[in-house]
């Protein structure tokens, strides 16, 4: 299996509260994805990287910024939650940019705005 | 914008018993690839397998199988000899150039396995 961690497993925040997630990977990878997972919409891109400090919008970004200041590491951001951003998050990651290069996920990250 | 389409929600199959679970998408490009995932209820998400456009043989991996109808936009994956284990949501995607190379996903469908 890929090396990708993603933190928190789980997490409860209140609207209006900003909230990070990470994702790490141990497979020197260049390409790294942020998706969400809701009932009927399968996973939805949300922003995707192409190496250190570049990163563009996927197609559900708004309300959301991303980092990535190592290869290593991708950081989701919710500046101020809203309930409609209660989800299941996945961080996927790619080695090549071509068709035929599977993504691999993490965990997932359940997040829940109250 | 590409779409990728799955009409059955839910499915149930018998255990040993062969299963197929349908996938239609839109689009104007000749060359892409298509995708099944499998998610188990660990949440994580799994490549079942793989077929590119251009390929008119249908991708076979183990005890599972697509039927790939360009023409027709469908590629829907079988299952065979159906296991307890296969119980999960599958995914099918589709990816292209023209889509940005970005995976463009289906809403899913939740395949029940019976003993």
């Amino acid at each position: 299996d890929a090396g990708i961690t993603q933190s928190p497993r789980h997490k409860v925040t209140e609207t209006g509260t900003p909230v990070t997630l990470r994702c790490h990977q141990t497979e020197n990878h260049r390409y790294m994805y942020w998706y969400r997972q809701d009932p009927g919409h399968g996973l939805r891109l949300i922003h995707y990287s192409y190496g250190v400090k570049d990163t563009d919008k996927g197609e559900v970004s708004d309300g959301y910024s991303v980092s990535r200041s190592k290869t290593e590491d991708f950081l989701l951001t919710l500046e101020s939650a809203t309930s409609s951003q209660t989800s299941v998050y996945f961080c996927a990651i790619s080695g090549q940019w071509t068709l035929d290069s599977p993504l691999h996920f993490g965990n997932g990250t359940r997040l829940t705005v109250t | 914008a590409q779409t990728v389409t799955q009409s059955q929600p839910e499915m149930s199959v018998q255990e040993a018993e062969t299963v197929t679970l349908s996938c239609t998408y839109d689009t104007s490009e000749s060359d892409y690839y298509l995708f099944w995932y499998k998610q188990p209820p660990s949440r994580q998400m799994i490549l079942v397998i793989r077929q590119e456009a251009y390929k008119q043989q249908n991708a076979t991996e183990n005890r599972f199988s697509v039927n790939f109808q360009k023409a027709a936009k469908s590629f829907s994956l079988k299952i065979s000899d159906s296991q307890l284990g296969d119980a999960a949501m599958y995914f099918c995607a589709y990816r292209s150039d023209n889509a940005g190379n970005m995976l463009t996903f289906g809403g899913g469908t939740r395949l029940m396995v019976k003993p």
